[in-house]
């Protein structure tokens, strides 16, 4: 089935500690984004990935990183988590430059 | 920097037509999706447009007019299973070698009466 797949799901951690999110798709796509949203704030892009070892800002980035090694794993490294990242977290991918974007289940973050 | 506005919230009733406009203000407009969100779930896509027009996709139908930075998505014989929010998102034409950007407006969450 094809799919992107997320984990993990929920996590709750505290402010400092090093969280890795991680994302892997099984479609051969070239393009991969992390978004995160918050109320009232709708889905702001975090990084994109055109291909292995390409990655650029999206709107969002501070305090966040990302590496593309492989083409089909795109993780979110949150090096030192602080509370204003609390918020929902989706991985997508697509084909070609930003088509049509397939998305991930989605990660609840909590830092206290 | 790039502006994406659409209404927060809409209510109609189920068999009613309801139409969701967004407004762009960006640099490199490269293409217009639609996404459909039902709480707790991911956003899933509903249409895509990059020239002017009118793309028709059963009980749904999204419009662009570039020159005037305008789309709206349009939901006919409208059903509680609808009851979502709609996230219209703007593909940015600057090329990287990372790809396109894709800004997000805030969502529009419909909620459909009996």
């Amino acid at each position: 089935e094809a799919q992107v797949t997320q984990n993990p799901r929920y996590l709750i951690t505290v402010t400092g500690k090093k969280l890795t999110v991680t994302c892997s798709q099984n479609m051969n796509h070239e393009y991969m984004s992390w978004y995160r949203q918050d109320p009232g704030l709708g889905l702001r892009q975090i990084y994109y990935s055109m291909n292995v070892e390409v990655t650029d800002k999206g709107d969002v980035p501070e305090g966040y990183k990302v590496s593309r090694k492989e083409k089909r794993n795109f993780p979110l490294i949150l090096e030192s988590p602080s509370p204003n990242q609390t918020s929902l977290y989706f991985c997508a991918s697509s084909l070609g430059r930003a088509g049509i974007q397939y998305f991930g289940a989605g990660t609840r973050l909590s830092v206290l | 920097g790039q502006n994406i506005d659409q209404p927060t919230e809409m209510t109609a009733t189920e068999g009613a037509i309801v139409q969701i406009n967004c407004t762009y203000q960006t640099s490199g407009f490269n293409g217009l999706f639609w996404y459909q969100q039902h709480a707790g779930e991911a956003p899933t896509f509903l249409s895509y447009n990059v020239l002017d027009g009118l793309e028709e996709k059963g009980r749904f139908s999204s419009f662009l007019s570039r020159s005037k930075g305008y789309s709206y998505l349009l939901l006919k014989e409208l059903q509680m299973k609808d009851s979502a929010s709609y996230l219209c998102a703007v593909k940015i034409g600057a090329w990287s070698a990372a790809g396109n950007k894709l800004t997000f407006g805030g969502g529009t969450r419909v909620l459909v009466k009996p």
